[in-house]
């Protein structure tokens, strides 16, 4: 079956544009998950929806992030006013039990 | 919340070779520990997990042990062949807190296999 989608796989911005990334999950899957990679680094987690449960958004770096699941489905993730620290790789996944599987990315490049 | 620790951050070994990478967690409460592979330029993908459970998994020529009692869980990687290349992430969930299934990753391992 398909699997994560997400979109844009590039998006090159302007400092203090504001982005919007896309994240289309496995059907059926009840947890969806983002996160950030750093060019040579890890996995950082940025927020965490699991089915209708207000989301955990403890790992968003600051109030210029913000992200929202319609239908317990698509999620967008929003970054207003970009700054060129949020250079990185968003990663999207998504999973029904505890495995995640992970989207292609988006690789967001400000400048 | 969970702290997750990986070492080596790069490994190199030669083709035949066994590769190790070992996780420490801080949380006792996790449960779930999976690992994994990340080739360039593509997506994580899992490789192999395993559950507080039990103290070993394999799955062909990848093998995960746990020693619940250290908080320590290993990667065992033998007869490695060069498309092994890649880096690896350990990772823990934050089981302690309130979001079951949130993960914490390793910083992850760059593992090359030199033909």
């Amino acid at each position: 079956g398909a699997g994560v989608s997400q979109s844009p796989s590039n998006k090159v911005t302007e400092k203090g544009k504001d982005v919007e990334l896309r994240c289309d999950p496995i059907s059926g899957h009840t947890a969806l998950y983002w996160y950030r990679q750093s060019l040579g680094q890890g996995l950082e987690f940025l927020i965490y929806f699991q089915g209708n449960s207000a989301p955990d958004k403890s790992g968003l770096p600051s109030d210029r992030f913000s992200a929202e699941r319609t239908g317990g489905s698509v999620s967008t993730l929003t970054i207003q006013r970009t700054q060129q620290e949020d250079s990185a790789v968003y990663l999207c996944a998504s999973s029904v039990l505890d495995e995640q599987y992970f989207g292609p990315g988006t690789r967001l490049t400000v400048t | 919340g969970e702290n997750v620790e990986q070492h080596p951050s790069t490994l190199s070994v030669q083709e035949g070779d066994s590769a190790v990478i070992k996780c420490t967690y801080s949380d006792s409460a996790s449960n779930y520990f999976p690992w994994y592979k990340q080739e360039l330029g593509k997506r994580p993908q899992l490789i192999i997990d395993i559950r507080s459970n039990v103290g070993e998994k394999k799955d062909q020529r990848i093998a995960v042990t746990l020693n619940k009692t250290a908080k320590h869980f290993s990667l065992h990687i033998t007869e490695t062949q060069p498309e092994d290349s890649a880096v690896y992430f350990c990772a823990a969930p934050n089981a302690g807190g309130t979001s079951y299934g949130k993960l914490t990753f390793g910083q992850g391992t760059i593992l090359t296999v030199h033909p």
